[in-house]
């Protein structure tokens, strides 16, 4: 059974920097696509970015400048960081697993970890 | 950037009801391309259907997902308690992906 479970800080200070981290049991983290998903209150999902296990990553055009993934297989983790962060990034986040293959749709998804952007 | 545009954005039935649900993209998605999801209250999303017309693992047949090119449709036959949520679509391409606004299916 595939687990995801996220983690980090749910507070952020405006202009400052989120990092959250995705523990991943259950699985293998070679030969896929693991992936972050942001959810503001009562809002529909964002796409952030994904990242493979062999460190190749993409990320969403509206973050990008923002943004970096890190993934680290030996310890079944991977990472998110995003600079200068404003209310617009209040959220629960969500780590995902891509689907084997072609990675087109998320199979797994961890329970979400809701941050806040305040002072 | 394809853009997902789900109708209608609230809809209203009983329990027993056959449900429709329509997601509409900007351009041609391909049929591979082309997912839903379940999101009850609190919970994270679930995937319900996958290359437009795959149900996932251990969903009821009750479920299914239809459409081509730029018109895809989930159906639920026979509306039951725990089927009143939020469904979202979603597409690939490009090494992105985007959703549509979703769907929040409530009971009458």
């Amino acid at each position: 059974q595939v687990q995801l479970q996220e983690s980090g800080p749910r507070l952020v200070r405006p202009s400052e920097m989120l990092s959250l981290t995705c523990n991943v049991s259950g699985a293998s983290m070679s030969s896929y696509f693991w992936s972050w998903i942001r959810q503001p209150a009562g809002k529909g999902l964002e796409w952030i970015g994904r990242i493979h296990a062999s460190m190749r990553t993409n990320y969403n055009p509206s973050l990008q400048s923002r943004l970096t993934m890190s993934i680290d297989t030996s310890k079944n983790q991977f990472s998110l960081t995003l600079t200068s962060v404003t209310a617009a990034d209040t959220a629960v986040y969500y780590c995902v697993r891509l689907s084997p293959g072609t990675p087109r749709y998320f199979d797994y998804w961890g329970q979400g970890t809701p941050v806040t952007v305040s002072s | 950037e394809i853009v997902l545009t789900q109708s209608p954005g609230t809809l209203s039935l009983s329990p027993g009801e056959r449900a429709t649900l329509s997601c509409r993209a900007s351009e041609t998605v391909s049929n591979s391309f082309l997912a839903w999801y379940q999101q009850r209250p609190g919970q994270a999303p679930r995937l319900l259907i996958f290359g437009t017309s795959a149900r996932a693992t251990g969903i009821p047949d009750r479920f299914s997902g239809s459409g081509s090119g730029t018109d895809f449709t989930l159906s639920i036959s026979r509306l039951e308690p725990e089927d009143f949520a939020v469904y979202y679509c979603q597409q690939y391409g490009t090494s992105s992906y985007t959703f549509g606004q979703g769907t929040k299916l409530e009971i009458k």
